[in-house]
């Protein structure tokens, strides 16, 4: 199977403690892109790469997010000095630049910070 | 500001017959429009998408349809299936500009499908 795969796909963690999840996308694609779902709403963007580059990052990825993406190949999403409120479904997808615009996602990393 | 909604959380549909999930949007700019189907623990899977220059697009059970005068769009699942029971999520995207294909969801609809 070459979609996009994640790791790990559950994380429990202290409040306090770093974090960081790793992205594999389908391997021609050069577009990446994290969104974390909380539960009862739709998926919020974070953040986009194109190949290694860091094209957008949304409001809601504080100082204490960084994503990575070093040789446009797989990505991490690191989160430190994690609160409560950071529990919640991360999600990345990847997608083809020229052939559509159609995002293809993995399973997911489920956060949970006690 | 949630600029794509579904304002229906749940819709219950009998086996066989057809299912019509909503969406509305706000913003002007987005161009480019997509169906995601979602089960418990797993990540969004790709249904079905449909560009404004055209009103409908179908792809076996799933058709979309799309009114831009209106800035809204449904899912339409001709005949339903229990296995179609899951969470929809509209999303839309603005392609051109800085906006890099991002997508914007709605809230999701939860459809049950009973035998």
């Amino acid at each position: 199977d070459t979609g996009v795969s994640q790791d790990p796909r559950h994380k429990i963690t202290k409040r306090g403690q770093n974090v960081t999840f790793r992205c594999d996308p389908i391997s021609e694609h050069n577009r990446l892109y994290w969104y974390r779902q909380t539960l009862g709403q739709g998926p919020e963007f974070l953040t986009y790469f194109q190949n290694e580059a860091q094209l957008e990052k949304s409001r809601l990825l504080s100082d204490r997010f960084s994503a990575e993406r070093p040789k446009g190949s797989f990505s991490t999403l690191e989160i430190q000095r994690t609160e409560q409120g950071d529990s919640a479904m991360y999600l990345c997808a990847s997608s083809l630049e020229g052939v559509g615009d159609t995002q293809y996602f993995g399973p997911g990393t489920r956060l949970t910070v006690l | 500001d949630q600029q794509v909604k579904q304002n229906s959380p749940s819709l219950s549909v009998q086996e066989g017959r057809i299912s019509i999930l909503n969406c509305d949007y706000t913003n002007s700019m987005f161009d480019y429009f997509l169906w995601y189907k979602k089960y418990p623990a797993e990540g969004p899977t790709f249904l079905i998408s449909i560009s404004s220059i055209k009103d409908k697009n179908e792809d076996g059970r799933f058709t979309v349809f799309l009114n831009k005068s209106a800035k809204h769009l449904s899912l339409h699942i001709v005949p339903s299936q229990p296995g179609d029971s899951a969470v929809y999520f509209c999303a839309a995207s603005a392609r051109g500009g800085t906006s890099y294909g991002k997508l914007t969801f709605g809230q999701g609809t939860i459809l049950t499908v009973h035998p």
